[in-house]
């Protein structure tokens, strides 16, 4: 089956240090992958998105390239923020026909919680 | 542009007691999904919808129901609240997936219901 397997938390990091969440996955067909993140008392919001091997997404300074070969999507970023508090999940979407047809029902991972110290 | 949005934010039910929650998109999607969120245990999907008119069960549906009346939105009923039932409900909504594109499903800002 299809699932999504990341480094569990809590992460605390003291602000401008180096950030590294694992994910990887496992699936059958030809996932995207994704990362989201839920600031506190808000929302899931996508954070960046790959589509296929050797994609790399990135947005607000943060990065993930999808590497077929290891099934990981590791989050990275250079220097961390307080602002960058949050948890954070790793997902993938795969058209299949397990759910009455085809679509890309997302599946997440059970997220990991970043705290950043100033 | 508002996006995904969830009717009520916070509430507190009885056990037994029924409710509705209401999820409206203004983006034309053709996918509405409900999940619910956990401590620990990520998001898992309720039920979804392919389209107006249409509902399916996801992977945890026991105890809830929904429906489709209108393409924007996409409603999420409790029959009889449970304690189980306490937890963060999000909704989702996304374009339909075709093959090669990336299906970026965009959420609200969540429903925090609590059962005693």
């Amino acid at each position: 089956g299809n699932s999504v397997t990341q480094m569990e938390g809590p992460v605390t990091l003291s602000e401008e240090a180096f950030l590294t969440i694992n994910c990887t996955y496992t699936a059958t067909g030809y996932p995207s992958l994704f990362w989201y993140v839920q600031y506190p008392g808000e929302g899931l919001q996508l954070l960046l998105k790959a589509t296929k091997a050797d994609d790399k997404g990135s947005n607000k300074g943060f990065e993930a390239t999808y590497r077929k070969e290891t099934t990981s999507f590791h989050l990275e970023k250079g220097s961390v923020q307080v602002s960058d508090s949050a948890v954070y999940f790793c997902a993938l979407s795969v058209l299949s026909q397990n759910y009455g047809g085809s679509q890309g029902n997302l599946i997440f991972g059970k997220g990991t919680k970043l705290s950043v110290k100033p | 542009n508002a996006g995904v949005t969830q009717t009520p934010k916070f509430r507190v039910l009885k056990t037994g007691q029924s409710m509705t929650l209401l999820c409206a998109q203004d983006m034309n999607h053709e996918y509405m999904y409900w999940y619910r969120q956990d401590p620990g245990m990520g998001l898992r999907l309720i039920h979804y919808s392919v389209g107006e008119g249409t509902t399916a069960k996801g992977e945890v549906p026991d105890g809830y129901n929904v429906s489709r009346l209108k393409k924007q939105n996409f409603l999420l009923g409790l029959e009889s609240a449970a304690p189980s039932q306490t937890s963060v409900y999000f909704c989702a909504s996304s374009y339909s997936s075709r093959p090669g594109t990336g299906n970026t499903i965009y959420f609200g800002e969540g429903s925090w219901l609590t059962v005693v």
